[in-house]
């Protein structure tokens, strides 16, 4: 059965703190992974991975792949109170499923 | 807005209704999703369609759920007879395929609509 781990399932931090989400799976198939923010509303995309080793930045926000080993990891650097919300993580099995983990909230105190 | 849009937004209903749900994806997408949410909860696989053809359904998924997207456009997702276990939050979302290409690319949701069943 696919299955997707997130970790820690929920992270307190100071703003200015640097924060890492881990995402485990296993799937068949695995073509790529998907990160979304989701706040109060419905998920925004932040990244899509599709090879291992090879880092995503935007802004303060960075992800990889390590397909060997069935992981993905996002970083957030100096975070701030605007990213408090839940991370999601979908790995996606086949040529057009994405499965998604129970999601990390992440609360950043000022 | 060129966006997912989804209608309603919000619905309450008592048990034993039937509700349904639309979804218009962005106009160039031809694969669709629904997925169900509930507190807590990431996004749950309901079913998917690639133009009109519903291609994967959910074996979580009883026969009281039925989606059709009968022109390859919008979608509607109906749920007979409810039960307070269906309360969640009802999401469309819409992908472009492109020819060739074996990767799935990304979904885009909609606001989607929140279901409370008394």
């Amino acid at each position: 059965e696919d299955k997707v781990v997130q970790s820690p399932l929920s992270l307190v931090v100071h703003e200015g703190d640097t924060v890492t989400l881990n995402c485990s799976y296993e799937v068949t198939n695995f073509r790529s992974l998907l990160w979304y923010k989701q706040e109060k509303k419905a998920p925004t995309f932040l990244f899509m991975l599709t090879s291992s080793g090879i880092e995503k930045k935007s802004g303060r926000l960075s992800s990889i792949l390590d397909k060997k080993e069935l992981f993905s990891i996002l970083n957030i650097t100096a975070t701030q109170t605007g990213d408090s919300a839940v991370y999601l993580c979908a790995p996606g099995v086949g040529t057009y499923k994405y499965i998604f983990g129970t999601g990390t909230r992440l609360k950043v105190l000022a | 807005d060129t966006g997912v849009s989804q209608d309603p937004r919000h619905k309450i209903t008592k048990r034993g209704q039937n509700v349904t749900f639309r979804c218009d994806p962005i106009s160039e997408h031809n694969r669709l999703y629904w997925y169900r949410q509930t507190l807590g909860q990431g996004p749950e696989f309901l079913t998917y369609f690639q133009n009109e053809a519903q291609l994967e359904k959910s074996r979580l998924l009883s026969d009281r759920f039925s989606a059709e997207r009968p022109k390859g456009s919008f979608s509607t997702l109906e749920i007979q007879r409810t039960e307070q276990g269906d309360s969640a939050m009802y999401l469309c979302a819409s992908s472009p395929w492109i020819s060739g290409r074996a990767i799935p690319g990304e979904l885009f949701f909609g606001e989607g609509s929140r279901l409370t069943v008394l």
